[in-house]
């Protein structure tokens, strides 16, 4: 079975430009999970869907980032414009629930190694 | 008190060693516990789910102690292929996934 698909796998741009992340969860899947990590700040959760609609986006660290997903099958993570203090790998997460107290773990996408210089 | 804490170690432990790590939660309504692998450039993996009555795999077990608020992960018989970062995963509110900042685990030959 296929897993998460990311892309790119890596990013490196300049300053201020515009980075698109995208993301292809697993098929069935009903949650969308999108994660950042550094070596200061560990594993954060950004933004997360249920069926499409995004549910909790408390983590988005700025109005600079936003995030989309137009169909089930695909997510956009998006930074406009961006900064070097965004450089981080993100990773893209997807799971489906099971039962009303049964949470099912989430699996992982490669991720993407994002360098903003 | 942060809402899952772990030992960041490293816990360097010889070949054939038994280890455990203990990660603790905040949250005393918490439902689901993973433990989740991850290697260096990697993206976080699933080792296991842990359940209320505990549950092995092959050299891997996992307990919950809801009482105490702690879950834990035993590794015996360390190979090298061991050599991770593991990272406790606590279901905090609906479908909210809290991770700790990881152990760092590094088996010697």
């Amino acid at each position: 079975d296929a897993g998460v698909i990311q892309s790119p796998r890596h990013e490196v741009t300049e300053m201020g430009q515009e980075v698109t992340l995208r993301c292809k969860p697993i098929s069935g899947h009903d949650y969308l999970f999108w994660y950042r990590q550094t070596m200061m700040r560990g594993l954060e959760l950004l933004i997360y869907f249920n069926n499409n609609v995004p549910i909790d986006d408390s983590g988005m660290p700025e109005d600079r980032f936003s995030a989309k997903m137009p169909n089930a099958s695909f997510s956009t993570l998006k930074i406009q414009p961006s900064e070097p203090r965004d450089s981080a790998v993100y990773f893209c997460a997807s799971s489906k629930l099971r039962g009303a107290d049964h949470y099912q773990p989430q699996h992982f996408g490669d991720g993407t190694r994002l360098s903003i210089l | 008190r942060k809402e899952v804490e772990q030992d960041p170690g490293p816990f360097n432990v010889p070949e054939g060693a038994t280890v455990a790590f203990n990660c603790t939660y905040s949250n005393s309504a918490s439902q689901s516990f993973f433990w989740y692998r991850q290697d260096c450039r990697k993206e976080p993996k699933l080792l296991m789910s842990v359940y209320s009555s505990g549950n092995e795999d092959g050299r891997f077990t996992a307990q919950l102690n809801r009482a105490s608020q702690y879950i834990s992960l035993l590794i015996r018989d360390s190979k090298l292929s061991d050599s991770a970062t593991y990272l406790c995963v606590v279901n905090d509110i609906p479908y909210k996934y809290i991770f700790g900042t990881g152990t760092r685990l590094k088996v010697l030959a």
